[in-house]
């Protein structure tokens, strides 16, 4: 089956620190896949994407290379904010009719002034 | 684009009253609408995937004649728990999905806070 392994949280970093979330996954054709930030309260807001291997998605500092190879889909930013403060969940869909998006656990993240 | 709203955004009833959750695509077409429950500090648990037009398919576990589902429309679905009791109490998150082109991506609703005392 389909499944998305997330790095364990809670991760806490000082303001301007590197950030490395790991997310790797098991799937049984070519997935797209995402990264989804939850603030506190609110429901998920897309962060990036990747549909094949190889690309790289990007947003708001934040980057995450679909790598086939290793199956992987790490997510990366260079120097993160108080704002960055969030749960950031990993997740996959295959192509089909369903299209169904199969979650990881999600990562607290919470940064430190 | 692509903007989810969801209404209410928080709402407290008594055990044993239906609530009704509305979910809409504020500027595309959902074929393809997804209710999802989330308990604190925990992943989102897909509830049932909806089509404009047909029936709701639901994931295993959840039980049809609680969570009524409808998607009447390509911007609207909704999501009715009946005779709600405080073990329904929880975050309903919707998603939506375009009609159009390869399109995979899900956005989401702000979802809804439930308790029910």
């Amino acid at each position: 089956g389909n499944s998305v392994t997330q790095m364990e949280g809670p991760v806490t970093l000082s303001e301007e620190a590197f950030l490395t979330i790991n997310c790797t996954y098991t799937a049984t054709g070519y997935p797209s896949l995402f990264w989804y930030v939850q603030y506190p309260g609110e429901g998920l807001q897309l962060l990036l994407k990747a549909t094949k291997a190889d690309d790289k998605g990007s947003n708001k500092g934040f980057e995450a290379t679909y790598r086939k190879e290793t199956t992987s889909f790490h997510l990366e930013k260079g120097s993160v904010q108080v704002s960055d403060s969030a749960v950031y969940f990993c997740a996959l869909t295959l192509s089909g009719s369903a299209r169904q998006l199969t979650f990881g656990s999600g990562t607290q993240l919470t940064v430190l002034p | 684009g692509a903007v989810v709203s969801q209404h209410p955004s928080r709402v407290i009833c008594k055990s044993g009253t239906s609530v009704k959750i509305e979910c809409r695509s504020l500027d595309f077409q959902a074929t393809t609408m997804f209710w999802y429950r989330q308990f604190p500090k925990q992943s989102l648990m897909l509830m049932a995937t909806s089509n404009e037009g047909s029936k709701a398919t639901y994931e295993q576990g959840v039980e049809k004649d609680k969570f009524l589902i409808n998607h009447a429309s390509l911007t609207l679905s909704t999501l009715t728990v009946t005779s709600a009791h405080p073990e329904d109490s929880s975050f309903y998150i919707c998603s939506a999905r375009g009609s159009g082109g390869a399109d995979d991506t899900q956005y989401f609703g702000p979802g809804t806070r439930l308790t029910v005392l």
